[in-house]
């Protein structure tokens, strides 16, 4: 079945280091999106991306960077991790202007 | 004023009920809603969308729209404990951006 993961499902790390959380979706959906929920916001867009090579910032995108080389992924990239990036991320897709958006297992990443 | 406004809940009814959710958004050309429902610690999935006017109906699920007084709510009826969980609004605003504005949820809990 086709499906969409998040890797890693947990992550710790330190303060200034750099840290990658990859999405993969094998339904060869265009659109991909990154999101990150703390309690009392919500879920708030962090970066999107339309197809290969087409990346667009989100709401809250500083300190973060994305890249789209290839349909399945669309890897998240904190350049230098911030206490305030400790967070919930969620990876989504959609295929079309349809604009269903289907979600991934979700990162739970903690910055000391 | 935030862009999509729900009650933070918690929203109690008894088994069997109808639960009554409801979602009020600022951007008046907002095309598309959708409510996800989010159990704890897992991703938000969606239950239903709407884009027009009305009710749609699905199972025990109705989504209403009314775009002139800008919300959108969700009905569940014979509400069961499996219910229990925050249910999240979202909306497509009219920018031609295919991402989701999502609210903060309500909580739902069904009472045996």
């Amino acid at each position: 079945d086709a499906e969409i993961t998040q890797s890693p499902r947990h992550k710790i790390t330190e303060t200034g280091r750099q840290v990658t959380l990859a999405c993969h979706q094998t339904w060869n959906h265009n659109n991909m999106f990154w999101y990150r929920q703390d309690l009392g916001h919500g879920l708030r867009l962090i970066h999107y991306s339309y197809g290969v090579h087409d990346t667009n910032k989100g709401e809250v995108s500083d300190g973060y960077s994305v890249s789209r080389s290839n349909t399945e992924d669309l890897p998240l990239t904190l350049e230098s991790a911030a206490s305030s990036q400790t967070s919930v991320y969620f990876c989504a897709s959609s295929r079309d202007r349809a604009n269903t958006q289907y979600f991934g297992p979700g990162t739970r990443l903690t910055v000391l | 004023q935030k862009e999509v406004e729900q009650n933070s809940g918690p929203l109690s009814v008894p088994e069997g009920a109808i639960a009554s959710l409801n979602c009020t958004y600022s951007d008046r050309g907002s095309q598309s809603f959708f409510w996800y429902r989010q159990y704890s610690g897992k991703s938000p999935e969606l239950i239903m969308f709407i884009y027009s006017n009305g009710d749609k109906e699905d199972g025990r699920f109705t989504a209403q729209l009314n775009k002139a007084s800008q919300y959108v709510s969700l009905l569940i009826r014979d509400s069961q404990p499996s219910d229990s969980a925050t249910y999240l609004c979202a909306v497509i605003k009219d920018t031609g951006r295919r991402a989701l504005t999502f609210g903060s949820g309500t909580r739902l809990q069904v009472q045996p």
